[in-house]
């Protein structure tokens, strides 16, 4: 069964610390996402990379950055943690034009 | 920023009726229309991918349209089911040389037994 899997389900942290939250996926997908969902707000694009080593910008980068080493692990990075960062984060990857497979999702309490 | 909306934001139907709802989004330099299931602590499920004018998908008692000219798509769900619950979202792809989707904020539905 076809996978996308983040290192953490729920996570709280504290205000200034560095959060990394991992994703790996075992499809051989070029194409990986960060998204964080909040109420009324929708799915929102963080970064994205579309190769190893390769990342961009999405709608909402501001605070955070990422890391793709390997194709199949996409790491979102919040430097110093803050409250506004509390949100339930999504990874989803996808090959071509096909639709996404997320991963579980990771709610992230920062206080 | 892209625009994609969902409509209503949260429904409430009876087990045995049928339902559905819309998702809006620029026509202009559109490319494809996913719609997705989400329930609750799961992770959101891939419906559809549409991206002819006219597309019509249907899985079991779930279907969708596409009106690419006008900007909108249906989703219909045929004799709701409790396990129907879950937040339905769409999302849009915009060029062809890029798989990025702008997501809709997601139709609540709650179908009481």
């Amino acid at each position: 069964d076809v996978k996308v899997t983040q290192s953490s389900r729920y996570l709280v942290k504290r205000t200034g610390e560095k959060v990394f939250l991992e994703c790996v996926q075992d499809m051989d997908h070029e194409n990986m996402f960060w998204y964080r969902q909040d109420p009324g707000l929708g799915l929102r694009l963080i970064y994205f990379s579309y190769d190893v080593k390769m990342k961009e910008k999405g709608d909402i980068p501001e605070g955070y950055s990422v890391s793709r080493e390997k194709k199949e692990r996409f790491s979102l990075i919040l430097e110093s943690a803050s409250t506004n960062q509390t949100s339930m984060y999504l990874c989803a990857s996808s090959s071509g034009t096909s639709g996404y497979t997320f991963g579980s999702g990771t709610r992230l309490t920062v206080v | 920023i892209l625009n994609v909306e969902q409509s209503p934001q949260s429904l409430h139907v009876q087990e045995g009726d049928s339902t559905n709802f819309t998702c809006s989004f620029p026509s202009s330099n559109f490319y494809a229309l996913h719609w997705y299931r989400w329930e609750t602590a799961k992770s959101p499920e891939a419906l559809f991918v549409m991206t002819l004018n006219g597309d019509e998908k249907k899985k079991g008692r779930i279907s969708a349209t596409l009106n690419t000219k006008e900007g909108y798509s249906y989703l219909y769900i045929k004799g709701s089911q409790p396990e129907d619950s879950a937040t339905y979202l769409c999302a849009s792809v915009y060029g062809g040389a890029t798989n990025k989707l702008i997501f809709g904020t997601g139709t609540l539905l709650a179908v009481q037994p």
